[in-house]
């Protein structure tokens, strides 16, 4: 079952915050989150394992809450680079196969 | 850099054709995907596989199949194409490190007339 992402679309000025959620009624293991440009492939931004802290990328952050099967994707201060589709993908054992949402659209503007 | 190369980015076939997408990667890595993209509906999971000659079904493996003769190759085949398998296809590779992402090739684009 595919992991619920929202919100579906944002958009933002340079500098202002986004937050994307991704959630599973399953019981995860891992978290990863990949960015999309158009035209393009997906881009991996960074894993979330169980049991592990917040990671951080550049002006990028992400939580993972275990138990509420929750993960978060942070993003401070936008920059125009940072428009495109994410995609969270939740995995649930040792298998490495990756569940992906729809996906948020965001779009970041002058 | 690993790099995740397929064959193609461009593809149109016919109803009924028998269609192979292919897939290479160039950093040992193990594990392989294949996966779907359509508007709206993300990326679905079609098939992968863990070793060589090794392979498991996905959530939408109907009207597919895979060979992986190589460890560095993973073919996805369409074994009579219809209108419905109109995609992009997007392969994937991963290491056994648990901390690693996939690398997702740059896709391609299949149209079935």
């Amino acid at each position: 079952q595919q992991p619920v992402q929202s919100p579906q679309a944002v958009i933002l000025r340079e500098g202002e915050d986004a937050v994307i959620n991704c959630s599973s009624s399953k019981a995860l293991y891992s978290v990863h989150w990949y960015r999309q440009k158009h035209g393009e492939a997906p881009v991996f931004l960074m894993i979330l394992l169980k049991g592990g802290e917040q990671k951080g990328h550049e002006k990028i952050s992400a939580s993972f809450n275990e138990k509420k099967q929750q993960s978060s994707l942070y993003l401070t201060a936008s920059q125009l680079s940072y428009s495109g589709t994410y995609f969270c993908g939740t995995g649930g054992g040792s298998n490495y196969k990756l569940t992906f949402g729809k996906g948020t659209l965001l779009t970041v503007n002058p | 850099d690993v790099k995740v190369t397929q064959s193609s980015r461009y593809l149109v076939k016919r109803t009924g054709e028998k269609v192979f997408l292919e897939c290479v990667q160039d950093m040992d890595h193990e594990n392989m995907f294949w996966y779907r993209q359509d508007p709206g509906l993300g990326l679905r999971l079609i098939y992968f596989s863990y070793d060589v000659k090794m392979k498991e079904k996905g959530d939408i493996p109907e009207g597919y199949s895979v060979s992986r003769e190589k460890k560095e190759r993973f073919s996805l085949i369409l074994e009579s194409a219809s209108t419905n398998q109109t995609s992009m296809y997007l392969c994937a590779s991963k290491g056994t490190a648990s901390h690693y992402g996939y690398t997702f090739g740059s896709g391609t684009r299949l149209t079935v007339v």
